[in-house]
């Protein structure tokens, strides 16, 4: 029982090129998220799925899209990565009628 | 818009203390509050989850309060031990059904020997 792994672990990209970040949970729960956490600020919700084939906008969409590809699956889609995406991004996994989220142990993003 | 705000931002203790830790809200309409830990690298680690109509919750030495109309919550350490060195992250939840959290920036706590 992995729980939520996320890959890579590191990546560096050059401003304008596009990469997806791979979560996976093991825990078959329902709800995934996306969250971005920069240098002093608090973790930042990005996108969420509620359910296998649903996703909503959370705080700071913009700049990223995401696929909730099967039930153990969430990736996040980078289409044109910018300076301002540098940063650590973590997925994270909640079964429907429970409250407690399980964190992935994030990306470590750096664009140039 | 909820905004959550952590006191101290950062706090260095020698072992054995009791400290506290403080989390304050915007907006009391909360579904639940969680505290968390994270250490340097890794992921968050959920440690207590209070929910709006309870007023704390105990894990070993950790203890936390939540009074929602006054929009705070503290996290109580007792006997603090170097192993307790991380940044302790407050979120605040709105609903169950979507389960989304508002953070805190965080209180990086170093307890040394």
């Amino acid at each position: 029982n992995a729980g939520v792994t996320q890959t890579p672990k590191f990546q560096v990209l050059k401003t304008g090129q596009s990469m997806t970040l791979q979560c996976a949970q093991d825990m078959n729960h329902n709800s995934m998220y996306w969250y971005r956490q920069d240098p002093g600020m608090g973790l930042r919700l990005i996108y969420y799925s509620a359910s296998e084939g649903t996703t909503d906008k959370g705080e700071v969409p913009n700049g990223y899209n995401v696929s909730r590809l099967n039930k153990r699956e969430f990736s996040l889609r980078l289409e044109s990565a910018a300076p301002s995406q540098t940063s650590v991004y973590f997925c994270a996994s909640r079964e429907r009628g429970t409250d407690t989220q399980y964190f992935g142990p994030g990306t470590r993003l750096t664009v140039l | 818009k909820q905004e959550v705000t952590q006191i101290p931002a950062a706090l260095s203790v020698p072992e054995g203390e009791n400290l506290v830790l403080n989390c304050s809200f915007t907006d009391s309409a909360i579904y639940n509050l969680q505290w968390f830990r994270q250490d340097p690298g890794k992921g968050l680690t959920s440690l207590l989850l209070i929910q709006s109509s309870q007023r704390e919750q105990t894990s070993g030495r950790l203890n936390a309060s939540l009074d929602k109309s006054s929009g705070r919550s503290t996290l109580y350490i007792a006997a603090s031990q170097p192993g307790d060195s991380a940044t302790y992250l407050c979120a605040v939840g709105r609903g169950s059904t979507l389960g989304r959290l508002y953070f805190g920036r965080g209180t990086q706590l170093t307890v040394w020997p």
